[in-house]
């Protein structure tokens, strides 16, 4: 049971914009603006693609975005395109310098 | 360009130990905490422990606290990660990432990653 708790799966068509949610179990969402959002192909590793809540990191497409609201963090990807398929995590910080991740969404793009 | 590449995965039955060690490069390895996190099959992300730029900070999640040891070299710019009592739950790749970095609370730089199996 993940403290960070995230829709199993979303989809959407290609031009299309998803919104994936991340809601904390306590109150370290608002506790600490240190939300991540990582990409993972199937067989690969994760990439960064959101952190600090809203900011992307260089070379990640603008069609990415981060927003947070009281105890939920979310992502937005605009403009669906083939290559966005893939599983997307949340990351916080919860307490003590340890860390947790959400339980992952899968996004399908139909 | 930052490279992670770890090594050390392996078969390993039950109640066993295994050693994974990462090699960092490209960047200021002894600036930088450093993390270990898992993903069993089909499942999700699992922080699993991280460790400052010293070694002398040292946080583990509730599930391997007391079995797992992460510890670092700075001088050959690697961390490693001792498991001990192994368990069939632990099964899983092992990624070692670069962070959380001072300047995004994130994993900016991830490793391959590795399998660990344990099972008899």
């Amino acid at each position: 049971h993940s403290a960070l708790t995230q829709p199993a799966s979303v989809s959407g068509s290609p031009g299309q914009s998803i919104t994936i949610s991340c809601t904390g179990t306590s109150t370290y969402l608002t506790d600490y603006l240190y939300v991540s959002w990582y990409q993972q192909h199937p067989g690969k590793a994760p990439k960064l693609i959101i952190y600090e809540v809203s900011n992307r990191p260089s070379g990640v497409s603008n069609r990415f975005s981060g927003s947070q609201s009281g105890n939920t963090a979310s992502l937005t990807i605009s403009g669906l395109q083939a290559e966005d398929e893939a599983y997307y995590y949340c990351n916080s910080y919860i307490s003590d310098n340890t860390w947790v991740f959400g339980g992952g969404t899968k996004l399908t793009v139909l | 360009e930052v490279q992670l590449v770890e090594s050390g995965g392996d078969l390993v039955q039950p109640g066993g130990s295994l050693r994974l060690s990462c090699a960092a490069s490209g960047f200021t390895f002894s600036t930088y905490w450093m993390t270990w996190i898992r993903q069993a099959p089909g499942k999700g992300l699992e922080w699993v422990a991280n460790i400052n730029q010293d070694g002398a900070e040292r946080y583990y999640v509730d599930s391997v606290k007391g079995r797992f040891t992460v510890s670092r070299d700075n001088a050959k710019n690697s961390v490693y990660l001792q498991m001990n009592s192994l368990r069939a739950e632990d099964t899983a790749v092992y990624y070692c990432a670069r962070g959380p970095d001072d300047d995004s609370s994130a994993y900016r730089s991830w490793g391959q990653g590795m399998l660990v199996t344990v099972s008899s």
